[in-house]
């Protein structure tokens, strides 16, 4: 079974650059949510670097030897959310996700 | 626009049963695998169950296999969770969430609905 790896925490002033990390998603397409207080997930990011629409440019992605990556530009107190990385377990064909990071928007 | 409204959550005693149900629009509901995922409170995502679209295939996370059943009316647009022999550790929001276009990612969630087992 997958285990992706996320740090529980990521603050970030507004108006800078927050980056979140996914570990342990070693050849496997990544896919991110956001989550504000009190709502559903919202996806942000999939397959590793498209973005719905609807969402910011500011969002982006990339993914890396065994680590994911979400990239937040130009970060705004609106953005304070908890984020999840999702990618899909083949062998027993469901999503796994991981612990979630907490941005605080300073 | 697509929408996913559950219902049938409430507070339930441990062992007893519950049936949450999720009414799904603005898409082609038989054309898309579904999922149940919950949060429990303060805590992160995890998947309970899936469901092809054609209701043929169920998958199960091993917290509820054997205890929960995912279920789907096509005609009615409908997608359900039965839920037996409810443990305290059930205690979560369940959101139903649709299957993306890309297989493997979900597009869109429901807002979620709260079961408590407690006595």
């Amino acid at each position: 079974s997958y285990v992706l790896t996320q740090p529980p925490s990521v603050s970030v002033a507004p108006g800078k650059t927050a980056r979140i990390t996914c570990g342990g998603t070693r050849g496997k397409s990544v896919h991110w949510y956001q989550q504000r207080p009190g709502q559903a997930p919202v996806l942000v990011i999939y397959y590793d670097t498209d973005r719905p629409s609807g969402i910011p440019e500011r969002f982006s992605g990339s993914n890396s030897g065994n680590t994911a990556t979400l990239t937040i530009s130009r970060v705004e107190a609106g953005d304070e959310a908890d984020y999840y990385c999702q990618v899909w377990d083949s062998s027993n064909d469901h999503p796994v996700f991981g612990g979630g990071t907490k941005l605080t928007v300073l | 626009q697509v929408q996913l409204v559950e219902s049938g959550g409430g507070v339930v005693q441990p062992g007893r049963s519950l049936r949450l149900s999720c009414a799904a629009s603005g898409f082609s509901f038989s054309s898309y695998g579904m999922h149940w995922v919950r949060q429990a409170p303060g805590r992160g995502l995890e998947w309970v169950a899936a469901i092809s679209s054609d209701g043929r295939n169920e998958y199960y996370a091993d917290s509820v296999k054997g205890r929960f059943t995912i279920s789907r009316d096509n005609s009615k647009n409908t997608l359900y969770l039965q839920m037996n022999s409810l443990r305290r550790e059930d205690t979560a929001v369940h959101y139903c969430a649709k299957r993306g276009n890309g297989w493997y990612e979900i597009d869109y969630w429901g807002q979620g609905t709260l079961v408590t087992v407690s006595s």
